[in-house]
């Protein structure tokens, strides 16, 4: 099985809305990362958390990382028509030397409606 | 100017053919990956460099030869082309010293007819 799986697969809310996206991992994590992938386009970094930060914020990010839980969550307030977009969280397992090897999950893809 | 640069951006061939994409990154990163998105937008590692050094090595194939001439280019090379080779294949780099961030290259799109 893989790591990092995502729920819900598919959100579609109405612009202004906020909109949370989950994330569940395996193994122990070094940090947990989100990434936006516009359609038919490269993937774009968003927010990093570590294993030892439970929040992150980052403008109208929230990220929350429970270790005990194997768990993250990435808020997105007031949402815009433009965050339409698929949301990837990556893993970065803990312990030896990962040289920064990430574990995606298959990624919620949002649609925000004007 | 592009950070991370991919070509071609969509590469449409034969079963059975030799193709080689090409990756190019001028941030001065170190390490550099190659990852396999497929249909269901699932995306995994394939390969990293580090500095022209070979240091993940997935379980692929080994029709796919990723080469890197220097720190700043990482190239795949796939031979004997296969359905299943139809996919977004991006370039990633990332800088050392604690640096978790990668950035990504826009893709390339490949479908095996």
């Amino acid at each position: 099985s893989q790591q990092g799986e995502e729920d819900p697969q598919a959100l579609s809310i109405q612009e202004g809305e906020n909109a949370t996206m989950n994330c569940s991992y395996k193994t122990s994590i070094n940090n947990l990362q989100w990434y936006r992938q516009n359609s038919g386009r490269g993937l774009v970094h968003l927010i990093l958390i570590r294993s030892n930060e439970r929040e992150k914020h980052s403008g109208r990010l929230r990220v929350t990382l429970d270790t005990s839980k194997k768990s993250s969550s990435l808020l997105i307030t007031a949402s815009r028509a433009a965050d339409t977009a698929s949301y990837f969280c990556a893993t970065a397992a803990a312990g030896g030397t990962s040289y920064g090897k990430l574990t995606f999950g298959q990624g919620t893809i949002l649609t925000v409606h004007p | 100017d592009t950070a991370v640069s991919q070509t071609p951006k969509y590469l449409v061939t034969q079963m059975g053919n030799d193709k080689s994409i090409k990756c190019e990154q001028n941030l001065g990163h170190d390490t550099m990956y190659w990852y396999k998105q497929d249909s269901k937008k699932f995306l995994k590692i394939m390969f990293s460099y580090n500095n022209k050094e070979l240091i993940i090595n997935e379980t692929v194939p080994n029709r796919f030869s990723p080469k890197s001439p220097d720190k700043a280019h990482l190239n795949l090379h796939i031979n004997s082309l296969e359905l299943g080779d139809s996919a977004v294949y991006f370039c990633a780099s990332k800088s050392g010293g604690g640096q978790e961030t990668q950035y990504f290259g826009p893709g390339t799109r490949l479908l095996v007819l």
